[in-house]
């Protein structure tokens, strides 16, 4: 079974940029895997980002972005802030009805 | 105005059946397009998509769960229903539905979750 990878953990400076990338075990994330992206704070249900891997979820910053590089998806976050701190998670459609979820990125905003 | 809400046993047995309603307001379960999935996440650990039923009744299951999963709709009620037979303490989680809308297969709209505990 084809797994969805994350790195565990990021760490960026406040007003600092990151990206978080979201890939798979066997082959190339593209536009018709429609990435995903999820944001989630301790104790609370996960908030849409990015969907069809650039489009942001109405209400979200500009300062997060999605886009495709090289053979995976990605997040990128432009100026990061102190509430940034969450876990973030990605999503990738697999096929015949499939959706399959990424581990997770821990990121730190110290 | 979308909403979404779990409800369900806080507390269920090894072995037991469980069983896990989403109560849905704001659109119908049955409007073409409209999907609904149940994702949950163990205690410190990643999301793990478990189910969708779509507003035609087609269903689709997790790979590794597809045997022990059951998903359905109650469209006078408007709700989506999950079964998940022989738990195990592994099946601690919260568990939330989630909207999907149309072909983009993203989650518009999730519920608050219910945290379901296994006891052995």
């Amino acid at each position: 079974q084809t797994v969805v990878t994350q790195e565990p953990s990021f760490s960026v400076s406040p007003g600092g940029t990151v990206t978080v990338t979201c890939g798979l075990s066997s082959g190339s994330v593209s536009i018709s895997n429609y990435p995903s992206w999820y944001q989630q704070t301790p104790g609370q249900a996960p908030r849409t980002l990015i969907y069809s891997t650039d489009i942001r979820s109405s209400g979200v910053p500009d300062r997060f972005s999605g886009s495709i590089l090289g053979n995976k998806a990605a997040l990128t976050i432009t100026g990061a802030q102190a509430d940034d701190e969450s876990d973030y998670y990605c999503v990738l459609y697999m096929g015949s009805g499939i959706v399959v979820f990424g581990g997770g990125t821990k990121l730190t905003v110290l | 105005q979308v909403t979404l809400k779990e409800s369900g046993p806080a507390l269920v047995k090894l072995t037991q059946t469980l069983t896990l309603t989403c109560t849905c307001s704001g659109f119908s379960v049955s409007t073409s397009e409209m999907r609904v999935s149940w994702i949950r996440q163990a205690p410190g650990k990643a999301l793990e998509w478990l189910a969708r039923i779509d507003w035609d009744d087609d269903k689709f299951y997790s790979t590794s769960l597809k045997t022990r999963l059951t998903i359905s709709k109650d469209t006078s009620k408007n709700q989506v229903v999950l079964t998940m037979t022989n738990l195990d303490p592994v099946d601690t989680a919260t568990y939330y539905c989630a909207r999907t809308r149309g072909y983009n297969y993203y989650f518009d709209y999730w519920g608050q979750g219910t945290l379901v505990t296994v006891s052995s």
